[in-house]
């Protein structure tokens, strides 16, 4: 049992490219999230999704994109990358359960590390 | 809107000793979920303990214990005799209960904890 992928774990770009953050769950769940750590910040929520073909916007959206073609993966994008973008990014899933999932734990992955020149 | 404070930005200890990280947090919500993650050096999120807003019971796990109380928002955590593997990044975070909607986590942003031989 994986859990919940990301890949890559480290990642260097020159601003102005685009890359796909990947993330992928093996444990059937509805929800995955993306979060980044900045140092200092905690981790903040960029987009989410309750499950396929359904995404919407977390605390910092900005400078991203996400869609959820599946129930196993949720891709995320960044179309123009920036140095402000230089972060830990966190992919998290979550089972849904009659009455809501807040009280599962959200799995997490182990984080790419993505550096902005 | 909500919000967890972890006003301990770091703490550092000498091994042996107790060590409390707190943590408050504000939601117009009757209902909601508090959760404490830990941070190793490693990088990776290790869930520690959920509890939903209608369970003040305080729970104790080996060294560790947490202690809610509702009365002052405050969902603290113990560490009882600490170890050198405790050092981390210790993490609070809330997540509401909005019609199923509670697979958003706001995070605390954190308290470094050094534990010292």
């Amino acid at each position: 049992n994986a859990g919940v992928t990301q890949t890559p774990k480290f990642q260097v770009l020159k601003t102005g490219q685009s890359m796909t953050l990947q993330c992928a769950q093996d444990m059937n769940h509805e929800y995955m999230s993306w979060y980044r750590q900045d140092p200092g910040m905690g981790l903040r929520l960029i987009h989410y999704s309750v499950g396929a073909g359904i995404t919407d916007q977390g605390e910092v959206p900005n400078g991203y994109n996400v869609s959820r073609s599946t129930t196993e993966d949720f891709p995320l994008r960044l179309l123009s990358a920036a140095p402000s973008q230089t972060s830990v990014y966190f992919c998290a899933s979550t089972p849904s359960r009659t009455g809501g999932a807040g009280n599962q734990p959200q799995h997490f992955g182990d984080g790419t590390r993505l550096s902005i020149l | 809107a909500q919000k967890v404070t972890q006003a301990q930005t770091e703490i550092s200890v000498v091994e042996k000793e107790d060590v409390t990280l707190d943590c408050v947090y504000e939601t117009r919500d009757t209902t909601y979920y508090l959760f404490w993650y830990k941070q190793p050096p490693s990088g990776e999120l290790v869930f520690l303990i959920r509890r939903n807003s209608f369970d003040e019971q305080n729970e104790i796990s080996g060294r560790y214990s947490w202690n809610f109380q509702k009365s002052t928002s405050s969902f603290n955590f113990t560490i009882t005799a600490s170890q050198v593997v405790d050092s981390a990044v210790y993490f609070c975070a809330l997540s509401e209960a909005r019609g199923g909607s509670n697979y958003k986590l706001t995070f605390g942003k954190g308290t470094l904890l050094t534990v010292n031989p």
